[in-house]
Formats: structure tokens, C-alpha cells, sequence
């Protein structure tokens, strides 16, 4: 069952805070945030696991709530390279099999 | 360290041809795992191989294909290509630890 992601897309200023949400209908054991920009290949930002561990990067940063199934990614202070597709992929193996979220669409003006 | 490398970059097809795609990981990396990206259906599992096996399979008709080699390349073959085939194929590889799959560009696949 494919993850669903909330909001589809997203426009905001330089500077402005992003929330991007992944849930599933399935138990989650581990949540991968890829950020893809225009042509060319999905980059890792980073992976959660079960227990509700919160990792950051950067100014980005996500946490994974088992309880509700549900990954939420954090962009603060948001810079014009954050612009991008970002995807969440849910896997109970690890980074070997991933079911990828549709993708939210993140759009920074200056 | 190098990254993915997927040949080639562009490929337009015919339908009813088949095709192959190469996909070589991250030195030291034995999984790779295979991906579709089309606008409409996102990012869709096709199949993972490991030291030489297909250890994961996604829901792709029989048509779709692939194979591993004692180096940890990697080829996808599709047979009878068909319109809805169109799409970006992507490879990833990743180590042991299965933590990050770090993609190819991807190879675009265009059948006519």
C-alpha cells in the first residue's frame, strides 16, 4: 500500500517553514525522506526508524509517530535549494525495497 | 567514490521491440534495486538482486525483467515493449546496512 503525502505541492517564500506529511495504512518500520530535483536523481535526506526517533539535517529535520503510522518532515527557514519533489518511502527491509509517497512538490521564491 | 551508473541516459524504442538497461552500483554495494517513475503512477518497485539473486519483486508483469552479475552490475530487460512503458528508469544500490539507496540519473525510456 502506497504511502500517502500531504500536502501535493507547496509554494513559499525564502525563509518561510515547510511541514510535508507521509502516513500509511500499514504498520511502518522505517520512513526514507528522498528530495528530487528537476531531471535529476532522488538524493537521501534522511531515515527514521521505529521507536519515534527524531533525525535531523541541516535545517531539515522529521519525525515518525508509530502510533498514528505517520512521518512528518520539518523544513525551517526554508532556502531556494530546498525547491523539489520530496518523497517519503516506507520499508520493512530496510532501503532495499521502498514504497514510495506520490511526492510533494516544494516550490521556494525569493 | 564513484556513484550509480545507469546506461544510457535516453532511449527511444518501438513497440513490440525489447530493451536493456545497465545498471552498475557504488563499488561494495551488492543490493540494487530497480524503479519506475512516471508522472501519473510516481515512484513504483520493480525488483531487488542481491550477490547475483532477486530477492524482492514488485507487482510488474513478466515482461519485466533483470539480472545481477558476480561484479554487482545490473540489467533490466523489458520484452514487448508497449506505450504505457514510457518512463524513467531509476536504479539504486545500497550497502549492507540497507539504511540509504543512493540512485542513478535514471535512463529515460521512450517507446513510440
Amino acid at each position: 500500500q502506497q504511502p500517502v503525502q500531504s500536502p501535493q505541492a507547496v509554494i513559499l517564500r525564502e525563509g518561510e517553514d515547510a511541514v510535508i506529511n507521509c502516513s500509511s495504512s500499514k504498520a511502518l518500520y522505517s520512513v526514507h525522506w528522498y528530495r528530487q530535483k528537476h531531471g535529476e536523481a532522488p538524493v537521501f535526506l534522511m531515515i527514521l526508524l521505529k521507536g519515534g526517533e527524531q533525525k535531523g539535517h541541516e535545517k531539515i529535520s522529521a519525525s515518525f509517530n508509530e502510533k498514528k503510522q505517520q512521518s512528518s518532515l520539518y523544513l525551517t527557514a526554508s532556502q531556494l535549494s530546498y525547491s523539489g519533489t520530496y518523497f517519503c518511502g516506507t520499508g520493512i527491509q530496510g532501503a532495499q525495497k521502498l514504497v514510495f509517497g506520490q511526492g510533494t512538490r516544494l516550490t521556494i521564491n525569493p | 567514490k564513484a556513484g550509480v551508473t545507469q546506461t544510457p541516459r535516453y532511449l527511444i524504442k518501438t513497440r513490440g521491440q525489447q530493451v536493456t538497461l545497465s545498471c552498475s552500483p557504488i563499488s561494495g554495494h551488492r543490493s540494487v534495486s530497480w524503479y519506475q517513475q512516471t508522472p501519473g503512477q510516481g515512484l513504483q518497485f520493480l525488483f531487488e538482486y542481491f550477490s547475483e539473486t532477486q530477492r524482492n519483486k514488485g507487482n510488474f508483469p513478466g515482461r519485466f525483467s533483470g539480472r545481477q552479475f558476480s561484479n554487482s552490475r545490473s540489467e533490466m530487460n523489458v520484452s514487448t515493449l508497449e506505450l504505457g512503458d514510457s518512463a524513467l528508469y531509476l536504479c539504486a544500490s545500497s550497502d549492507l546496512y540497507n539504511t540509504e539507496a543512493f540512485f542513478g540519473q535514471g535512463t529515460r525510456l521512450t517507446v513510440v
